[in-house]
């Protein structure tokens, strides 16, 4: 199957500052990249749509000047997480979507906000 | 609009059967299915597209019956591998290529 990379895969990361985590879609392009949230034991919550070389589309409840997105190219996209809070700590999961309509995740990445 | 699975959780013994609905309120264009180890980020299973369709690999198979906007994944002589949590996506018709996740059904496989 399709493959999807995110890094970093954990951070760790002091109350205020910002981190960015990029995702990429290493054998396919993909027009459409979608980032998620998971607290532990809980279901995936979609956070935005990222389509490349446009803005972003959040959520409903998603704050788009705290988690910007930025769809630089068919193969990348990036969160960054601004002024980070504990609140923020989280497993984010990027996923992209091929010419299939398959949406294919990414590893993850676990924030810990300290 | 979530999609709603049940069951919550289910426990089988290996070779055991076990089947995990997903129901929606809205109408769906497709019905995606994932599992999750813990830990690890969800790994596609199968997507159904079409009314009607049936799909399946191994012992693991799905249907996805458009009227009535449900899908029901279907595990046969369940292995220990196949422990985890399982979820279904839904597309609904209207959404633009986003699929929402229902909230999951942790499965436990006892040798």
């Amino acid at each position: 199957g399709a493959v999807v990379s995110q890094h970093p895969s954990r951070v760790i990361c002091k109350s205020g500052t910002s981190v960015k985590i990029e995702c990429r879609s290493l054998d396919f392009q993909a027009t459409t990249m979608f980032w998620y949230r998971q607290f532990p034991k809980k279901s995936l919550m979609l956070m935005a749509t990222s389509n490349e070389g446009s803005k972003a589309t959040y959520e409903q409840g998603v704050e788009k000047d705290k988690f910007l997105i930025n769809h630089a190219s068919l193969t990348l996209s990036t969160l960054t997480v601004t002024s980070a809070h504990p609140e923020d700590s989280s497993f984010y999961i990027c996923s992209a979507r091929e010419a299939g309509n398959r949406q294919y995740f990414g590893p993850g990445t676990r924030l810990t906000v300290t | 609009q979530q999609p709603v699975q049940s069951p919550q959780a289910v426990i089988l013994r290996e070779g055991e059967d076990a089947v995990i609905n997903c129901s929606s309120s809205k109408a769906l264009y497709s019905v995606h299915w994932y599992r999750q180890k813990h830990g690890e980020a969800p790994v596609f299973l199968m997507i159904l597209l079409k009314g009607g369709e049936q799909k399946g690999h191994d012992k693991i198979s799905a249907s996805f019956n458009e009227k009535k906007q449900q899908s029901s994944l279907y595990l046969t002589a369940s292995q220990l591998s196949y422990s985890g949590t399982y979820f279904c996506g839904t597309e609904q018709w209207d959404r633009d290529d986003k699929i929402i996740f229902g909230k999951g059904t942790r499965l436990h496989i006892l040798p």
